[in-house]
């Protein structure tokens, strides 16, 4: 079974700070997505980023990278520059190959400072 | 990018009452729409798996009795709290990639539902 673990609850970050949001995994597949997803107070999933399990350049997306380290089933999410807005709750997340639901984490709350 | 929608984006029922939510693929067709469950300060929890054209999947410790779905068109699933309870509220929301897309397709996800049931 996949499973997914983001193991800070909360995270603060100075405005124009970079910021890591950690993210590890577990599955027995070769083959799997990893996304991450913002959700800010509204509620709407916002998409951020993909990476794909033989994908071998990290994702990059603006402000937005991946780091993925498969050896150690790690996917962590790196926010450059931060913004005020960019203040939500972060969803890692990851799917088997095929059209198939998506295995969230727990979740981070980051909230950007001025 | 896909549009899906999700309607109502928020109701409020008594308990003992059932309350239908849609949910609706605007620009693309799917054969498979997900229903995830979230409670306040959690995580997405996947309640079903919906098919067009046939029953859906639900996971484990999800009544398929009390969150009826049904997918009835490649634009459409409805999923149907019956006999709603206090315990049921929740935010409610859809997701769906278009038919025949690859995993590093983004799922596409509805604005969600808010259930209040009093």
């Amino acid at each position: 079974a996949q499973k997914i673990t983001q193991t800070q609850p909360g995270m603060f970050v100075q405005e124009k700070e970079a910021v890591t949001l950690d993210c590890t995994y577990d599955t027995s597949d070769q083959s799997y997505g990893l996304f991450w997803y913002k959700q800010p107070s509204s509620g709407e999933m916002i998409f951020l980023i993909y990476q794909g399990s033989y994908d071998e350049q990290n994702a990059t997306e603006g402000r937005y990278s991946l780091n993925f380290q498969k050896a150690r089933k790690s996917a962590n999410l790196v926010i450059s520059a931060s913004q005020l807005g960019d203040s939500a709750m972060y969803f890692c997340a990851m799917r088997e190959w095929g059209n198939t639901p998506l295995v969230f984490g727990k979740g981070t709350r980051l909230s950007v400072i001025a | 990018g896909a549009v899906v929608s999700q309607h109502p984006s928020w109701v409020i029922c008594k308990s003992g009452t059932s309350v239908k939510i849609e949910c609706r693929s605007l620009d693309f067709q799917a054969t498979t729409m997900f229903w995830y469950r979230q409670f306040p300060k959690q995580s997405l929890m996947l309640m079903a798996t919906s098919n067009e054209g046939s029953k859906a999947t639900y996971e484990q410790g999800v009544e398929k009795d009390k969150f009826l779905i049904n997918h009835a068109s490649l634009t459409l699933s409805t999923l149907t709290v019956t006999s709603a309870h206090p315990e049921d509220s929740s935010f409610y929301i859809c997701s769906a990639s278009p038919q025949g897309a690859p995993t590093r397709y983004e799922q596409y996800f509805g604005p969600g539902t808010r259930l209040t049931v009093t």
